[in-house]
């Protein structure tokens, strides 16, 4: 049972126009969500996080979107950069953050220069 | 200040053998937490530790086991290595909301 969902495998942009990955989980019980980008060969870098209480977080080009009734999170890049090809995952937690979190499966963004 | 370290880098195992990996946590950290990650999919927790103690464990056999030592650095060892254990394996440094990730262990078991 994937509780965490991200349904789009790849994803293409232009440089300098928006880049939005989704996200998508099934239990209600998570209450902090974290975003990271995966190089080839990389561990995944920390990019932003959102907890439950809010419904939007910004952090330079990046923001995170939380839709608590629709279970459903969105990262968007603005704007975006050739440098920001690469694989995103959301990972969700269901003790605050304070233990393990659950991954999605990744979304591959390539931005077009 | 240095982040999240892993040893070795690559590993290049047989079946059946067995397999140590280490992994120390940013300064300050005392959560360590143990993923496996295959091709194509996210990463899977393993294990959790924290000030010493298990915390939590993932769907993963018994050949898999942890621990985390006093400096909060942690082993991680697989046993009876399975061609399908062959996957990036990647240690989290944790403090409350807050997971940052090591630069993995790519294990290949032939």
């Amino acid at each position: 049972d994937q509780q965490v969902k991200q349904n789009s495998p790849s994803l293409s942009v232009q440089e300098g126009r928006i880049s939005i990955l989704n996200c998508d989980y099934t239990n209600s019980m998570f209450d902090y969500f974290l975003w990271y980008k995966k190089y080839p060969a990389e561990g995944p870098t920390f990019l932003i996080s959102i907890s439950s209480i809010k419904d939007k977080n910004e952090d330079g080009r990046f923001t995170v979107f939380l839709n608590k009734s629709a279970k459903h999170l969105s990262l968007h890049i603005v704007p975006s950069q050739p440098g920001d090809s690469a694989v995103y995952f959301c990972a969700a937690s269901d003790e605050n953050g304070a233990y393990k979190y659950i991954f999605g499966t990744g979304t591959r963004l390539k931005v077009l220069a | 200040d240095a982040g999240v370290t892993q040893s070795p880098t690559h590993l290049i195992k047989t079946r059946g053998q067995h397999v140590t990996l280490r992994c120390s946590p940013i300064s300050g950290h005392k959560s360590v937490s143990w993923y496996q990650q295959v091709l194509g999919q996210g990463p899977q927790f393993i294990f959790q530790y924290y000030e010493k103690e298990e915390r939590g464990r993932g769907n993963f056999p018994d050949r898999f086991s942890a621990r985390q030592f006093p400096n909060y650095s942690s082993e991680l060892n697989v046993n009876a290595l399975l061609l399908g254990d062959s996957a990036l394996y990647l240690c989290a440094s944790s403090a409350p909301r807050e997971q940052y990730f090591g630069p993995g262990t790519r294990l290949t078991v032939t």
